[in-house]
């Protein structure tokens, strides 16, 4: 299994600012992930982390609005662009090492004022 | 269009109530099934995957089942601390290289002592 940590664990943000979330993953892992979890809803998946490429976006989602950055096989970075109230959500970096067990960070809770 | 449904959205039991949460997905191939457990604030943990119609699988109280329509995860006995929200994924075999996972909205399960 792999272990996957967040940083920062919650942030609180005015509109119209970026935040950066760190996901550290303890081993490598072949895949990276980025998913949206609004409250009651199902997990939403933003953008696959390619490394050392682009990443790829899921419909709905861009990359001016969520750049994602993936330098090794450990470690991705997901920004948020430009803030507005909508974006309040918890963001989770998720990790594959196997063809097909996928593993979740705890999370990071933002709130956009 | 791939499609997860859980029921129901909330089940609230007494300790040592036994009973089942439902998962039926509309997919034209499964890859693999994946039940996890989220508890508030924290990140879905996982807990089986499931390949082929028939297989069972196992963990303490739980047992997920499935069938070429559905998944049961069945909860023998329950008590308090298995209380969390439960969360089906199913993969699909036309998921292409990055065999994204589509997520239900969940069941919150309640257990009172």
């Amino acid at each position: 299994s792999a272990v996957i940590s967040q940083k920062p664990s919650r942030d609180i943000c005015q509109r119209g600012t970026s935040l950066t979330i760190q996901c550290q993953v303890d081993s490598q892992v072949t895949m990276m992930f980025w998913y949206r979890q609004q409250p009651g809803q199902s997990l939403t998946l933003i953008a696959t982390a390619n490394q050392g490429s682009e990443a790829t976006y899921e419909s709905g989602f861009v990359i001016d609005k969520f750049p994602i950055s993936r330098p090794n096989l450990t470690f991705s970075t997901l920004t948020v662009s430009n803030m507005s109230p909508e974006d309040s959500s918890i963001y989770l970096c998720s990790g594959r090492s196997g063809p097909q067990t996928q593993y979740f960070g705890p999370g990071t809770r933002l709130l956009v004022l | 269009e791939d499609q997860v449904t859980q029921s129901p959205e909330a089940l609230r039991l007494q300790e040592g109530e036994s009973s089942s949460l439902n998962c039926s997905y509309t997919v034209s191939g499964l890859r693999g099934l994946f039940w996890y457990r989220q508890d508030p604030g924290k990140g879905p943990e996982f807990l089986f995957t499931l390949y082929s119609a028939g297989e069972e699988k196992e963990k303490e109280r739980l047992k997920a089942t499935l069938t070429k329509k559905e998944s049961f995860l069945h909860i023998t006995a329950p008590k308090p601390e298995d209380s969390a929200t439960y969360l089906c994924a199913v993969q699909a075999l036309d998921g292409g290289s990055q065999g994204n996972l589509i997520f239900g909205k969940g069941t919150k399960l309640s257990v009172k002592p």
